[in-house]
């Protein structure tokens, strides 16, 4: 069965640079969410789209964007990084908003140097 | 605030020792509770959803149950290739702060020596 794509699986980046991660969820999922995980962490929810439009914020940075496109691909925009902007990147899918389960990417490991 | 807090942080077990996991959840109205299981490295990789008190649901030697306010996964006879970190979730309902979004608890490090 299709899962989530995201890509790049790996990034490096100097800081202040900027770095823009995609994902593409199982196919006829319309619900995607970005999730943060630093180091012996659990995930962080980050910001969440339902049919294209942001359905839930959480402790997402200002210097980071996001956005859901016609395809239902979401990427996720960050500028002026930081060292602690280090991190695994997950997104995940649902059919749906609530109640449903949410299937997870194997993640984009960003490195800011 | 939504709450999910996960115990023992580690569990090393041997082969075939049956154990348990705890998730103890504080929400708003639950709209469901997922137990994912992660590899070093990897995306969660779901294993349940329960929905009410009372539901339990089993896949191969894993068996998730749920009360009011926690959930239990027991592993029966665990094998080597069941070594990962267990993570617990919780959605709240609508009426709540948030829609959709995942809770999750620090996760649970399981190893199984042989």
């Amino acid at each position: 069965a299709a899962g989530v794509i995201q890509s790049p699986r790996h990034l490096i980046k100097e800081k202040r640079e900027t770095a823009t991660l995609k994902c593409y969820p199982i196919p006829r999922h319309d619900t995607v969410y970005w999730y943060q995980q630093g180091p012996g962490q659990d995930p962080q929810f980050l910001i969440s789209f339902y049919e294209k439009m942001q359905s839930d914020k959480g402790s997402i940075p200002d210097r980071f964007s996001a956005q859901q496109f016609s395809d239902y691909h979401s990427e996720l925009n960050m500028s002026s990084l930081e060292l602690g902007d280090s991190a695994l990147y997950f997104c995940a899918s649902s059919l749906g908003l609530l109640g449903v389960t949410q299937y997870f990417g194997p993640g984009t490991r960003l490195l800011v140097l | 605030e939504d709450q999910v807090t996960q115990s023992p942080e580690a569990l090393r077990l041997q082969e075939g020792e049956s154990s348990s996991l705890n998730c103890s959840y504080t929400v708003s109205g639950l709209r469901g509770l997922f137990w994912y299981r992660q590899d070093p490295g990897k995306g969660p990789e779901f294993l349940f959803t329960l929905y009410s008190a009372g539901e339990e649901k089993e896949k191969e030697r894993l068996k998730a149950t749920l009360t009011k306010k926690e959930s239990f996964l027991h592993i029966t006879a665990p094998k080597p290739e069941d070594s990962a970190t267990y993570l617990c979730a919780v959605q709240a309902s609508a009426g709540g702060t948030s829609y959709g979004k995942l809770t999750f608890g620090q996760g649970t490090i399981l190893t199984v020596h042989p």
